[in-house]
């Protein structure tokens, strides 16, 4: 089955440093990637949306400066967390869509993996 | 905006028996899809079930199935014949398949607690 790499799996950061988290495809094309943030005892909510190539699309609050985002290859998109204040320790979690599943009604949800995630620690 | 609600935060259950899991959600869309997802202390997501809208037959996916019912906006997940390996958080999502976006929407989750 289509497995998602997510590394590191937890990093601890001095306050005003940058950070990057990466999330790979290990056995399959991913196109789109998708990043969340999962604040502790909360649900998980989404941050942006990576596309393979082009620029990422980011939903309504995420600052996209704060939260840079590349996805230059099929296989890999990272997040990097720039000039990181502790108000930015949180789990992220990326997921990926595999291309794979279609259906006539388009991509099917059910294509998504998430990764294993990655606990962020600002001091 | 969608909203997914989910307004057990904890619940428990004996090994072998059954549990039933309930979310709610508000949408004014007509297709969509509703999900179910596990995440055991390894953090991992993992899908349990979805159930697509225009369908009115309830998923089933071995001891897992839900109860959907659409006029209600009611997504529930019962889990027969409990196992050790089923304790973890379980979040309700929903995603719109309309307007393009593939933006899933969680609840706040449920933590499963199974007692051997």
């Amino acid at each position: 089955g289509a497995v998602v790499s997510q590394h590191p799996s937890w990093v601890i950061c001095k306050s005003g440093t940058s950070v990057k988290i990466e999330c790979r495809s290990l056995d399959f094309q991913a196109t789109t990637m998708f990043w969340y943030r999962q604040f502790p005892k909360q649900s998980l909510m989404l941050m942006a949306t990576s596309n393979e190539g082009s620029k990422a699309t980011y939903e309504q609050g995420v600052e996209k400066d704060k939260f840079l985002i590349n996805h230059a290859s099929l296989t890999l998109s990272t997040l990097t967390v720039t000039s990181a204040h502790p108000e930015d320790s949180s789990f992220y979690i990326c997921s990926a869509r595999d291309h794979r599943l279609w259906t006539d009604r388009g991509f099917l949800n059910y294509g998504y993996t998430f990764g294993s995630g990655t606990r962020l620690t600002v001091v | 905006a969608q909203t997914v609600t989910q307004s057990q935060p904890e619940m428990s259950v004996q090994e072998a028996e059954t549990v039933t899991l309930s979310c709610t959600y508000d949408t004014s869309e007509s297709d969509y899809y509703l999900f179910w997802y596990k995440q055991p202390p390894s953090r991992q997501m993992i899908l349990v079930i979805r159930q697509e809208a225009y369908k009115q037959q309830n998923a089933t996916e071995n001891r897992f199935s839900v109860n959907f019912q659409k006029a209600a906006k009611s997504f529930s997940l019962k889990i027969s014949d409990s196992q050790l390996g089923d304790a973890a958080m379980y979040f309700c999502a929903y995603r719109n398949l309309q307007g393009g976006s593939e933006k899933l929407v969680f609840g706040k989750g449920m933590k499963l607690t199974v007692n051997p």
